[in-house]
């Protein structure tokens, strides 16, 4: 079975602290994503990586960046962590597809929720 | 960018009871997917399925792509199935953004 694995399940942090969001797979997937979840308005995509030191940006990149060093880890950076970054963070991990286009299933992470005060 | 609706957004069953749940989208896609969110959050996998009809258990699933919808049914419910279930959709025109619905909350009662 593919396993995602968050590094916190719960992570308080204080206003303009650096925070790093962990994020491990064990199925060798090139694909990585981050997403933010919040209540009425949904899950949303932050950065996307397709392989080593690739990365790009999704829907909601303003006020984090990302990191991904070897194929298994991507790190999601709260720079100067803020209120408004208060969430549940999701991982997901898919491998290429053989299918034009490369369309495979996704599997995600438990989340992590994140509170700044 | 692609709309994806679900309904119903809430829902209430006795145990025992069927259900369908439904998800419409937008514009065409090539990749759809149904979680269950559970209580403490993680997105569990259902079914992977872009076109055509699934079935795991209790559960089955149904996309008519060339209609732009997609049916969830759960069988014979049980407390253990209530949480959210959200389905996702990746368009034709992008690659590696997934869309999610708002989902719907399944509260089954013994």
């Amino acid at each position: 079975d593919v396993k995602v694995t968050q590094s916190s399940r719960y992570l308080v942090k204080r206003t303009g602290e650096k925070v790093f969001l962990e994020c491990v797979q064990d199925m060798d997937h090139e694909n990585m994503f981050w997403y933010r979840q919040d209540p009425g308005l949904g899950l949303r995509l932050i950065y996307f990586s397709y392989d080593v030191k690739m990365k790009e940006k999704g829907d909601i990149p303003e006020g984090y960046s990302v990191s991904r060093e070897k194929k298994e880890r991507f790190s999601l950076i709260l720079e100067s962590a803020s209120t408004n970054q208060t969430s549940m963070y999701l991982c997901a991990s898919r491998e290429p597809g053989g299918n034009p286009g490369g369309y495979t299933e996704a599997f995600f992470g438990q989340g992590t929720r994140l509170t700044v005060v | 960018g692609i709309q994806v609706e679900q309904s119903p957004p809430d829902l209430i069953l006795q145990e025992g009871a069927n259900s369908t749940l439904r998800c419409n989208f937008s514009d065409s896609v090539n990749n759809l997917q149904w979680f269950h969110q559970n209580p403490w959050g993680q997105l569990i996998n259902l079914f992977y399925i872009p076109s055509g009809t699934k079935q795991n258990g209790r559960l089955s699933a149904t996309t008519v792509a060339t209609e732009r919808y997609s049916l969830l049914y759960i069988s014979s419910s049980q407390t253990t199935d209530s949480g959210v279930y959200f389905c996702a959709v990746e368009p034709s025109y992008t690659f590696n953004k997934f869309y999610f619905g708002s989902g719907t909350k399944l509260n089954v009662k013994p």
